[in-house]
């Protein structure tokens, strides 16, 4: 049973253009919820996080969404550049135990 | 910067070895854990450890052990290495649960 899911498998698009990547959870003891970013032979870097508490956090061309009702997380990137192709995932703690428990990933090519 | 090393980068062994995936972090975190990687799986946590000596289970701790004697090192074992246990192993370090740094991988494979 997974408690978070990126259903998008793989994006694509153009670069410039925005890069909009999905996280759709179940449970309701998440309280802040992260996205990594990993390349081919690295291991994930921290990317940009977002507290339950907020709805938005921006840094720089990154910004994550947050809908708690819908149970439901975004991460835009804007503009999209060549370098930022890589694996995605969402990483939500649980509140209770501290534990990020990581999404499948989504793989992010930006043509140039 | 936070630096965490992991022994080896690829490893290949054969089915009923003993494997030793050994971690080791230099800023003086509480927190170590071991993930595995796979396709379409994204990353699951092994064992994790909150002190020297401590261990937890993760979500998938079957065919696993961990050690941890030192704080700096956080070593996942392989009792009886098999062929589904071929994989991205990820170790990482953090002060606090939601703050994880990773070492670069170690990939398994077992014939």
């Amino acid at each position: 049973d997974q408690q978070v899911k990126q259903n998008s498998p793989s994006l694509s698009v153009q670069e410039g253009r925005i890069s909009i990547l999905n996280c759709d959870y179940t449970n309701s003891m998440f309280d802040y919820f992260l996205w990594y970013k990993k390349y081919p032979a690295e291991g994930p870097t921290f990317l940009i996080s977002i507290s339950s508490i907020k709805d938005k956090n921006e840094d720089g061309r990154f910004t994550v969404f947050l809908n708690k009702s819908a149970k439901h997380l975004s991460l835009h990137i804007v503009p999209s550049q060549p370098g930022d192709s890589a694996v995605y995932f969402c990483a939500p703690a649980e509140s209770n135990t501290g534990k990020l428990i990581f999404g499948q990933g989504t793989t992010l090519q930006v043509k140039p | 910067d936070v630096k965490v090393t992991q022994s080896s980068r690829y490893l290949v062994k054969r089915t009923g070895e003993k494997v030793f995936l050994e971690c080791v972090q230099d800023m003086d975190h509480e927190n170590m854990f071991w993930y595995r990687q796979d396709p379409g799986l994204g990353l699951r946590l092994i064992y994790f450890s909150y002190d020297v000596k401590m261990k937890e289970k993760g979500d998938i701790p079957e065919g696993y052990s961990v050690s941890r004697e030192k704080k700096e090192r956080f070593s996942l074992i392989l009792e009886s290495a098999s062929t589904n246990q071929t994989s991205m192993y990820l170790c990482a370090s953090g002060t606090a649960y939601n703050e994880q740094f990773f070492g670069p991988g170690t990939r398994l494979t077992v014939l």
